[in-house]
């Protein structure tokens, strides 16, 4: 069966310092990978979407950034964090299939100070 | 182009009553739909899924969806709610192959002893 992890869960960050968050999925190859963010109270904006090792779209303007070196991770990441980044970073997984259901991860509470 | 309206943000029931959340979508084809669960500092559970066949859909816990195209709209439903359905909710169009998905703003669904 396919898994999705996420590291670290929680993370707490002064203004100006870098990021990396990680995502690896277990058991399946070649998915669909995603990053997105839940700010408090609000719904899903989705970051970044990749079809493959190296292929990367982004969907908003902003100050983060994302990697896939691997076929099973993603990694997001910042040079220097903004109070604004702060939130909750969910990743997903899908396989290029229709429908495209998509399997999420546990998630990192961002807190930036 | 697709998008989704979740038509309440919070919703209020007492347990052992019915639950009605509400999701109007707009797709230029043939849409995938979704619900979506999220307990508190979790990630999304998926609900159930409507894939162009029964409109009908049975997810896990005893919720339903019905698809109904004429209204443009894919409401869940649970007969009998129960303290544990407390979370947010999410209702998500997909009409790409490639897997990305519109998400709504969520409910948020409380339930009273």
């Amino acid at each position: 069966s396919q898994t999705i992890h996420q590291w670290p869960a929680t993370l707490v960050q002064p203004v100006g310092s870098p990021l990396s968050l990680e995502c690896t999925v277990e058991g399946t190859s070649n998915p669909n990978l995603y990053w997105y963010r839940q700010a408090a109270g609000r719904g899903l904006q989705l970051l970044f979407y990749s079809i493959g090792i190296d292929q990367i779209s982004s969907e908003v303007p902003q100050n983060l950034s994302a990697s896939r070196p691997q076929d099973r991770q993603f990694i997001l990441s910042s040079k220097k964090l903004l109070l604004s980044d702060s939130g909750f970073y969910l990743c997903a997984w899908s396989v290029l299939a229709r429908p495209a259901t998509q399997y999420f991860g546990p998630g990192t509470r961002l807190l930036v100070l | 182009a697709q998008s989704v309206t979740q038509l309440d943000s919070h919703v209020s029931v007492s347990e052992g009553t019915p639950v009605l959340l509400r999701c109007n979508y707009s797709s230029s084809y043939s849409p995938s739909l979704f619900w979506y669960v999220q307990h508190p500092n979790k990630g999304l559970q998926l609900l159930l899924k409507y894939t162009s066949a029964a409109t009908l859909v049975k997810g896990i816990n005893g919720f339903e969806a019905e698809f109904k195209k004429s209204e443009t709209s894919f409401h869940l439903t649970k007969p009998s709610a129960h303290m544990s359905d407390a979370a947010e909710y999410f209702c998500v169009v997909s009409d790409t192959n490639a897997g990305k998905s519109t998400f709504g703003d969520g409910t948020t669904l409380t339930v009273k002893p």
